[in-house]
């Protein structure tokens, strides 16, 4: 298994340019999350999945999308990119709360300029 | 989300015990206590969970307080490899999203 996969893995972006980090995984999981951490500080949920469709907000949400349209994908758009938004960004995903174990992706850091 | 509090950093001596506090005093009766550690350039990884009892696996012990107000992780013979940041959570029982809000963890340095 691959796990939770997260491509690109680097990226520099433009002030105002658009987009998408993608995060696939191949666990059939129903939970999945999204999650940035500047450096030196702790993880930040941004948004989160419970299953196909649904989707809400976590922590900090703004000037992000996301959409579930399938189980094993959750990607994450970024409009208007900010310089407030370069960190590293990790996709998670986990089966079920009785499984509580949360697996998540190497990341993807996003630099904004 | 009921909060947890972490010393900002620990050191240890490679192959020696290590016992990682962590406070929770405002903890509920559905509140699971998970930790997760995270290393260098990496996404974080589950350590272990429990809810009243003492857990065991093969990469730690978790020992909880009878009132459920503290918890600490037990790496039993500590390794190079174990440096990491380690993130003490409380996950939410109710929570139909189950979701980890991560605090700023305590820093783990293994000396040789």
């Amino acid at each position: 298994n691959a796990g939770v996969t997260q491509t690109p893995k680097f990226r520099i972006l433009k002030i105002g340019q658009s987009m998408t980090l993608q995060c696939a995984q191949d666990m059939n999981h129903n939970y999945m999350y999204w999650y940035r951490q500047d450096p030196g500080m702790g993880l930040k949920l941004i948004y989160y999945s419970v299953g196909a469709g649904i989707t809400d907000k976590g922590e900090v949400p703004n000037g992000y999308n996301v959409s579930r349209s399938t189980t094993e994908d959750f990607p994450l758009r970024l409009e208007l990119a900010a310089p407030s938004q370069t960190s590293v960004y990790f996709c998670a995903s986990s089966h079920s709360r009785e499984l509580n174990e949360a697996f998540f992706g190497q990341g993807t850091r996003l630099t904004v300029v | 989300d009921a909060k947890t509090t972490q010393p900002n950093s620990m050191e240890s001596n490679e192959e020696e015990p290590v016992h990682l506090p962590c406070n929770h005093s405002t903890i509920s009766g559905t509140d699971y206590i998970h930790w997760y550690r995270q290393l260098p350039s990496q996404g974080p990884e589950y350590v272990i969970h429990g809810l009243t009892s003492n857990v065991n696996n093969r990469m730690a012990s978790l020992a909880i307080a009878e009132d459920r107000k503290s918890s600490t992780l037990i790496l039993h013979r500590a390794t190079l490899r174990d440096a990491a940041v380690y993130y003490c959570i409380l996950r939410d029982g109710k929570d139909s999203s189950y979701k980890l809000i991560f605090g700023s963890g305590t820093r783990l340095l293994v000396r040789p």
